[in-house]
């Protein structure tokens, strides 16, 4: 089955370490994204890619990163210098980058945890 | 900035009833999304619009562009214990060069609960 898939579900965060996120789509989608959620709030965007080997920031890039060295793959790396990682982070892709490239579809998510 | 703002916050109806929210914009859009996310899982895109003044139905779903290309509406008939979950609303934000690389501004949501 096409689709995004997100691991781990759950992940837990010891003080000062980095964590990685993975998001894979086998949707052959150009573009992908990366979403923080935090409860009562909207999605707000971290990072954005249009194609392989180009990614961009979005709101609230500060203590994230991202690479794109596959189409499939889009990986979020939370660095230590974010200081409130705890949240749900969601996937996302998109056919084109452009204005007719379609709409999003998104992961399951990931819900991060620091101890 | 595009903001969205969406109302009511959050519902608590009884199963059968039908729900009506709606999403605000200072700013214009060309597009409007709705989707609704299920706890603990990522949203799921449930109607899209695409001009103004469509009104567009999904099953018991139906959703209107506003005229005036600032405002939603989501109503949902009939509604069942499956309906509970967060909506969003969203569209696609345009940068000062006039493009928007599929960007979206999302709405707070609107919580729905629904009492058996």
């Amino acid at each position: 089955d096409g689709g995004i898939t997100q691991s781990p579900k759950y992940l837990f965060r010891k003080e000062g370490q980095n964590v990685t996120l993975s998001c894979e789509q086998n949707l052959n989608h150009d573009a992908m994204y990366w979403y923080r959620q935090d409860p009562g709030q909207g999605l707000r965007l971290i990072y954005y890619s249009q194609i392989v080997n180009d990614f961009q920031k979005g709101d609230i890039a500060e203590g994230y990163s991202v690479s794109r060295e596959k189409k499939e793959s889009f990986p979020l790396t939370v660095t230590s210098a974010q200081k409130n990682p705890t949240a749900f982070y969601l996937c996302a892709s998109r056919l084109g980058g452009g204005a007719l490239g379609g709409t999003q579809y998104f992961g399951p998510g990931t819900r991060l945890l620091v101890l | 900035g595009q903001q969205l703002n969406q109302s009511p916050q959050s519902m608590f109806i009884q199963e059968g009833e039908d729900v009506s929210m709606n999403c605000t914009s200072s700013s214009i859009f060309n597009t409007w999304l709705w989707y609704k996310q299920d706890p603990g899982e990522g949203p799921v895109l449930l109607i899209a619009l695409y001009k103004a003044g469509e009104l567009t139905s999904n099953g018991r779903l139906t959703a209107q562009f506003g005229i005036t290309r600032k405002d939603s509406f989501l109503n949902i008939s009939a509604s069942i214990p499956s309906d509970v979950g967060i909506y969003f609303c969203a569209g696609p934000r345009v940068d000062t060069g006039g493009t928007s690389y599929g960007k979206l501004t999302f709405g707070q949501g609107t919580i729905l609960t629904v009492h058996p």
